[in-house]
C-alpha cells in the first residue's frame, strides 16, 4: 500500500456520460497529480494542485476538470466521455514540488467507455 | 524545454542476465532523475533517484547514475530476475512546480 487511495478501481461507463475519479493523497504530502496513461500516449500530465489551488496543467482536455478540497483529496471530473477517453487514470502525490522527492502513485483508475 | 527519451522496448532477457536501458535526457540545469517501475497491474513505483550530477542512485540492485556530460541516466543490474518484469519508466521534472514527465516506458520480460 503506497499510501495513496484511488477509487474506484475500475470504471465502466457509456460515451457521453459523466464520472469523477477520486484520490486522497499520503499523509502530509499537499501536492496531487493526475495523470493518463494509454497504450498509444504513454504517461501524460494531466493537472497538479498544491494545497487547494492548481499550480500547473497539462494536456487536459476541456471536457475534463479537477478540483482539491480543504482535506486534501482529489476529484478528477471527466465528461461527454469518449471511447478514446478509455485509460488508465493515475493520482500522485508529493510533500511539495516533485522536483527532488519525486511522487507516490496510487493503484489508478482503469476506465472503460463503450 | 526539460524532455526524456528512453529505449523502446520490449527487452527480454534470461534470468541472471545483465541488464541496461538507457535514458537520455534534455534539461535547464541539473534536475534530479528518476526510475519508476510498473508491475503488472498496478501503479508506478519510486525506483531510484539521483539529485544531482555523479549521484549514483541504488535500489533492490539496480543502479543509475546522472551524467551531465552524456546527459544520460542509464538503468543498469548486474544479474535479473523473474520477478523483475515489469514496465521501467525514467523521469525528470519540468516547470517551475516540478511535475514529472516520463519516457515511453520500457517493458522488461524475465525468462526462467
Amino acid at each position: 500500500d503506497s499510501g495513496v487511495t484511488q477509487t474506484p478501481k475500475h470504471l465502466i461507463t457509456a460515451t457521453g456520460q459523466r464520472v469523477t475519479l477520486r484520490c486522497s493523497p499520503r499523509s502530509g504530502d499537499l501536492s496531487v497529480y493526475w495523470y493518463q496513461q494509454s497504450l498509444d500516449q504513454g504517461l501524460q500530465f494531466l493537472i497538479q494542485y498544491y494545497n487547494g489551488e492548481e499550480r500547473a496543467k497539462g494536456n487536459i482536455l476541456e471536457r475534463f476538470s479537477a478540483q482539491q478540497f480543504p482535506d486534501l483529496h482529489s476529484e478528477l471530473n471527466l465528461s461527454s466521455l469518449e471511447l478514446g477517453d478509455s485509460a488508465l487514470y493515475f493520482c500522485a502525490s508529493s510533500p511539495r514540488g516533485a522536483g527532488d522527492y519525486g511522487y507516490t502513485f496510487g493503484s489508478g483508475t482503469r476506465l472503460t467507455v463503450v | 524545454g526539460n524532455s526524456v527519451t528512453q529505449m523502446e522496448g520490449p527487452v527480454t532477457l534470461s534470468e541472471e542476465a545483465f541488464l541496461t536501458i538507457n535514458c537520455t535526457y534534455t534539461a535547464t540545469g541539473y534536475p534530479s532523475l528518476f526510475w519508476y517501475v510498473q508491475y503488472p497491474g498496478e501503479g508506478l513505483q519510486l525506483l531510484l533517484k539521483a539529485t544531482k550530477a555523479d549521484d549514483k542512485g541504488s535500489n533492490k540492485g539496480f543502479e543509475a547514475t546522472y551524467r551531465k556530460e552524456t546527459t544520460s541516466f542509464h538503468l543498469e543490474k548486474g544479474s535479473v530476475q523473474v520477478s523483475d518484469s515489469a514496465v521501467y519508466f525514467c523521469a525528470l521534472p519540468v516547470g517551475s512546480q516540478g511535475n514529472l514527465i516520463f519516457g515511453k516506458g520500457t517493458k522488461l520480460s524475465v525468462k526462467p
